[in-house]
Parts: C-alpha cells; sequence; structure tokens
C-alpha cells in the first residue's frame, strides 16, 4: 500500500536559516505529490505539489522536487521567517485513483527570532 | 466564496453520548473528505463521499462510526456510543471532480470525557 514517511519533528531554526524537512514515500505507479501546511488552530491549506518525476513545486519560497530515483520529495527553504512556523504535511495520491490523500505523521517547525 | 465549513469547532462529549459533526462543502464541490487527526499524528484518512454515494469508506472503524453527504445539506460524521480513543480533530476536504487538489476545513475538535 502507499505510505509516507517524514522526517521527524518539532525542528526548531533560527530566523533566515535554511530549511530542509525530508520526505520518502512508498507507491505503486507515479502518484502525484503534495506538501500540505498547517498552522496552529486551521485546516490543512496546500504548500505546493508535483504531478510528474522532475517537476518542481514551489511556493511563498519553498521548494520541492519529485524525485523518482529515490522516492522523495523534500522541502526546502532558504531562508525562513517566523511567520513558516507551522506543521508540515508530506502526502501522495496514487495516479488513478480518487483524490484520497495518504498523509505522512507531519512535522512541527518552529522559527525563533 | 466561502472555504469549507465545518461545526461545531470544538465538540465536548460524555463517553457514551453521540457526536455529529457538519461539514458544507465549498460551492461547486461534489466531493467530500474526511479525515481524523489524534494528537501528534497525521491525518488519517476515513471515509470519500459524494451526493448521496459512499465511494470509498475503507479508513472507517467498522462500528460506531458512520457517515452521509445527503442530496440537500452538509456531509454527516457520526460517530455513536464515543469512547475517549474518539477523542481527535476531525477533519474534512472538499474537491471539484478531477480537480487533483482538496481544500480543507479548520476541523472540528472532539474531546469525550
Amino acid at each position: 500500500g502507499n505510505s509516507v514517511t517524514q522526517m521527524e519533528g518539532p525542528v526548531t531554526l533560527s530566523e533566515e536559516a535554511f530549511l530542509t524537512i525530508n520526505c520518502t514515500y512508498t507507491a505503486t505507479g507515479y502518484p502525484s505529490l503534495f506538501w500540505y501546511v498547517q498552522y496552529p488552530g486551521e485546516g490543512l491549506q496546500l504548500l505546493l505539489k508535483a504531478t510528474k518525476a522532475d517537476d518542481k513545486g514551489s511556493n511563498k519560497g519553498f521548494e520541492a522536487t519529485y524525485r523518482k530515483e529515490t522516492t522523495s520529495f523534500h522541502l526546502e527553504k532558504g531562508s525562513v521567517q517566523v511567520s513558516d512556523s507551522a506543521v508540515y504535511f508530506c502526502a501522495l495520491r496514487s495516479l488513478g485513483g480518487n483524490e484520497k490523500l495518504t498523509f505522512g505523521t507531519g512535522t512541527r517547525l518552529t522559527i525563533i527570532p | 466564496n466561502a472555504g469549507v465549513m465545518q461545526n461545531p469547532r470544538h465538540l465536548v462529549r460524555r463517553r457514551g453520548q453521540e457526536a455529529r459533526l457538519r461539514c458544507s462543502p465549498m460551492k461547486g464541490h461534489s466531493h467530500v473528505y474526511w479525515y481524523r487527526q489524534l494528537p501528534e499524528e497525521g491525518l488519517k484518512f476515513m471515509v470519500y463521499l459524494q451526493k448521496e454515494n459512499i465511494i470509498d469508506e475503507s479508513g472507517m472503524p467498522k462500528e460506531r462510526f458512520s457517515a452521509e453527504f445527503p442530496k440537500e445539506g452538509p456531509s454527516i460524521l457520526r460517530i455513536q456510543q464515543v469512547v475517549r480513543g474518539d477523542s481527535a480533530a476531525y477533519f474534512c476536504a472538499s474537491s471539484p471532480p478531477g480537480s487533483g487538489e482538496l481544500f480543507f476545513g479548520e476541523g472540528s475538535r472532539l474531546t469525550v470525557l
């Protein structure tokens, strides 16, 4: 079955530091990959996505590249801000399936000024 | 265009009572998904519904849990005879058919005393 493995948190960084949150997946075929962000007390919001190998998703300074050879979709940002503090979820959707997503366990990120 | 609306935002029940959680999808969205988030865990898929149809309920516990999405009105997730282990955040998401993107509500947080 499908599964997503995320870097365990919590992660604490100083403002303007470089961020990497690792995500690897197991799935049949070529799934679509997503990063969702959950701010305190809110629901999940789509941050970025990639639908095929070597695609790069990007939004708000965050990037992730779909790496088929390593089955990974690591999230990166060059310079984080306090406002990036949130929980980040990696997710996949199997090709040909419904829009059901399989989520990782989430990584809590705290940015200190 | 209002987002996905969930209510109540917070619900407290005693063991053995019933919990009803409601979800109104975004306008024009005909697909609804329910997810459960246990403390410090990721989101687990429960059920996928279209109007008057359950499409995939592979994540629903076999007993006490049911879901519906009637022709008129919101989708309802019903938990009968709640137990402490049902305490969690329940998120609803909706999507237009074929879009590949889920839009999440802010969640309903159930506490069972």
